[in-house]
């Protein structure tokens, strides 16, 4: 799987779009983007996930560059339930081991 | 979104026991699991990945006789701490696989809610 890239930490204030980027610019034409969050002590909660169309759902929005080589996590509304460390995951769909990086810790300030 | 279950979600144990801990998926059958093993302040590392009716595949520097892993049905992995030493204290967390996902633009695989060990 390739290897990604994400800033250590940001800052979000409450209400507030955060946006988190990654970089993956070794991701091959069959890898999707995963990403995941992990709330202090719980288990990784799966956000989204895209191969190289823009994708929402109830929880965030994905955009991946054209040239599929970054992308970004956008959470429209950040609130404090939103603080957690951000796992972008390049990865085959078909299935394979998930391997996690150092991903972002977001915090959401009042 | 399915779900996946840990059991204990912490447990302490002297120095030299083994400890059990078991992952199941609760509404799907799962080939295949994985689990994890995470440091405070650290990532998540994969240790092996297990499959249903098959030998477990372990990652480099894993050693398979200290963590044993036993995939007997397609509901339940269960991982054992063997001869536990306080270096083994950690939070451990399996994942599971939807097989029946794969192909589809959905979500795959699912994760426990992590079981801590602490080796006094």
């Amino acid at each position: 799987d390739a290897k990604t890239t994400q800033p250590t930490s940001m800052d979000c204030a409450e209400g507030r779009a955060a946006n988190l980027p990654c970089n993956h610019s070794t991701i091959s034409g069959n890898e999707y983007v995963y990403w995941y969050r992990q709330i202090h002590s719980q288990g990784p909660q799966y956000i989204i996930h895209g191969l190289k169309n823009n994708e929402t759902n109830e929880m965030a929005s994905l955009i991946i560059t054209e040239d599929r080589k970054s992308s970004t996590l956008i959470l429209p509304h950040a609130t404090l339930r939103d603080t957690a460390v951000y796992y972008c995951i390049v990865h085959y769909n078909q299935g394979g081991k998930l391997i996690f990086g150092q991903g972002t810790e977001l915090s959401v300030k009042p | 979104g399915a779900v996946v279950s840990q059991h204990p979600s912490w447990v302490i144990c002297k120095s030299g026991t083994s400890v059990k801990i078991e992952c199941r998926s609760l509404d799907f059958q799962a080939t295949t699991m994985f689990w994890y093993r995470q440091f405070p302040k650290k990532s998540l590392m994969l240790m092996a990945t297990s499959n249903e009716g098959s030998k477990a595949t372990y990652e480099q520097g894993v050693e398979k006789d200290k963590f044993l892993i036993n995939h007997a049905s397609l509901t339940l992995s269960t991982l054992t701490v063997t001869s536990a030493h306080p270096e083994d204290s950690s939070f451990y967390i399996c994942s599971a696989r939807d097989q029946r996902l794969a192909g589809v633009l959905r979500e795959t695989q699912y994760f426990g809610p992590g079981t801590r060990l602490l080796v006094l």
